[in-house]
């Protein structure tokens, strides 16, 4: 157990549905990210917050709209998918990265396994 | 930007015995951290082993350890004494240490299989 815990473990969704992934982390971090994981392809970092705020978006397309209420929660909101979204998609949590300070080690969730129809 | 390269995409080893998994990576920094993440099939990615590349020292956790060559900027992973349970997809990657950038840089993976 990681303390970090991901729901739903698996989803299959039409390119027209809404849903929304959910991450929460119980470490006491006030960093999360989210993490999209293609067959074949490395690790891609779609997201990040600290303290609730985003401070980094890796490019990723709108249909992917984050969420971050509290520095425990972590939504990913997702809406006319994409086949090629289809993938495993990983939450991570560490302490807060400052400015000139340690950059802490990221512990990850189990993983929502999602498919685009 | 950084790369990460895991050239072996999959490895097999036989119980008890020793496998070294390699990592070599492109960066123009001096200080940064580099991890090795384990993935079982079960899909929890979970840290094995972490260096700080101002340190000599190379990182051990029990039967992992590493080889960090920092000229070289090669980062290999020793798993001595596997066990069926180190069976899992290993990943090596790199994290920036300072200034605002904290991505983690992931290569593609190496599937570890131990045989009994």
């Amino acid at each position: 157990e990681t303390g970090v815990t991901q729901t739903p473990r698996h989803l299959v969704m039409g390119m027209t549905n809404k849903k929304s992934l959910k991450c929460e982390q119980h470490l006491g971090h006030n960093a999360m990210y989210w993490y999209k994981q293609s067959a074949k392809k490395p690790l891609e970092l779609m997201f990040v917050y600290n303290f609730k705020e985003q401070t980094e978006n890796n490019s990723v397309p709108s249909r992917f709209s984050p969420e971050c209420p509290n520095s425990s929660h972590l939504f990913l909101h997702l809406h006319t998918l994409q086949p090629e979204d289809s993938a495993l998609y990983l939450c991570a949590s560490s302490e807060a990265a400052d400015r000139g300070g340690v950059r802490e080690t990221q512990y990850f969730g189990p993983g929502t396994r999602l498919l685009v129809l | 930007a950084q790369t990460v390269t895991q050239s072996q995409p999959e490895m097999s080893v036989q119980e008890a015995e020793t496998v070294t998994l390699s990592c070599t990576y492109d960066t123009s920094e001096n200080n940064y951290y580099l991890f090795w993440y384990k993935q079982p099939p079960s899909r929890q990615m979970i840290l094995v082993i972490r260096q700080e590349a101002y340190k000599q020292q190379n990182a051990t956790e029990n039967r992992f350890s590493v080889n960090f060559q920092k000229a070289a900027k090669s980062f290999s992973l020793k798993i001595s004494d596997s066990q069926l349970g180190d069976t899992a997809m290993y990943f090596c990657a790199f994290m920036k240490h300072t200034g605002w950038d904290y991505k983690l840089s992931f290569g593609a993976g190496t599937t570890v299989t131990v045989r009994a």
